[in-house]
């Protein structure tokens, strides 16, 4: 069984600062992940990826996040936060075997000061 | 645009008593997914589907069931209502394999 645990429940940042996100997981297999991000009072919308190749991926709005298999983790950053980018993220795991069953960390939601 | 339209948007329904939530997808999508939202659980998965007439169970099935009659329609049904079932429940959809998961807007229940 996955599990995925995101550390930070809150985090305040200021307009133009950078952010990071932090996400680990455990799973002794291949592994799907992703991060999505929740605006109050909707539902969720992808940001970006990992499958394989490039650790490095890049998402939606200037979102990028890296894997790393010997850290078990998943982060994701952003260089220069707007304050659109106010919000709740999750990050989401799936052993490969499973499609898209994704097991979700309890979220960290993101406010961005002016 | 991928859509995955959740109806209701919110409802109020008695312990007890039976709770249909409904999923229409116009995204040509094989998959389907029911997630159940609470506060400092992330989301839960509780059923979900890869072909129609087929259904499956999730993490979290107990005391739900769900319903795929078509390839757009994904039907969650909570046949005797609880105030433990009380959350925000989003649809999903998607493509086979490792790929964008699309979310309808979710649908507040509350049940009292």
């Amino acid at each position: 069984t996955q599990t995925v645990s995101q550390s930070d429940a809150h985090v305040t940042v200021f307009e133009g600062d950078s952010v990071e996100l932090r996400c680990n997981y455990s799973y002794g297999g291949s592994i799907y992940l992703s991060w999505y991000i929740q605006h109050h009072g909707h539902g969720l919308q992808f940001l970006l990826k990992y499958y394989s190749g490039n650790p490095v991926v890049q998402g939606v709005n200037g979102f990028e996040a890296e894997f790393s298999k010997s850290d078990s983790s998943f982060h994701l950053r952003k260089a220069s936060v707007h304050w659109s980018d106010s919000a709740v993220y999750f990050c989401a795991v799936s052993p490969n075997s499973a499609g898209n069953k994704l097991t979700f960390g309890i979220g960290t939601r993101v406010l961005v000061r002016p | 645009e991928a859509a995955v339209t959740q109806s209701p948007r919110s409802k109020v329904a008695v312990t007890g008593g039976k709770v249909t939530l409904s999923c229409h997808q116009t995204n040509n999508h094989d998959y389907m997914y029911w997630y159940r939202q609470d506060t400092g659980h992330g989301l839960r998965l509780i059923h979900y589907s890869y072909v129609a007439d087929s259904t499956e169970k999730g993490d979290i099935p107990d005391g739900y069931k769900a319903s795929r009659p078509s390839q757009e329609n994904f039907s969650l049904i909570l046949e005797l209502a609880s105030l433990s079932q009380t959350a925000v429940y989003f649809c999903a959809s998607s493509l086979r394999g490792p790929t964008e998961v699309f979310f309808g807007k979710g649908t507040r229940l509350t049940v009292v």
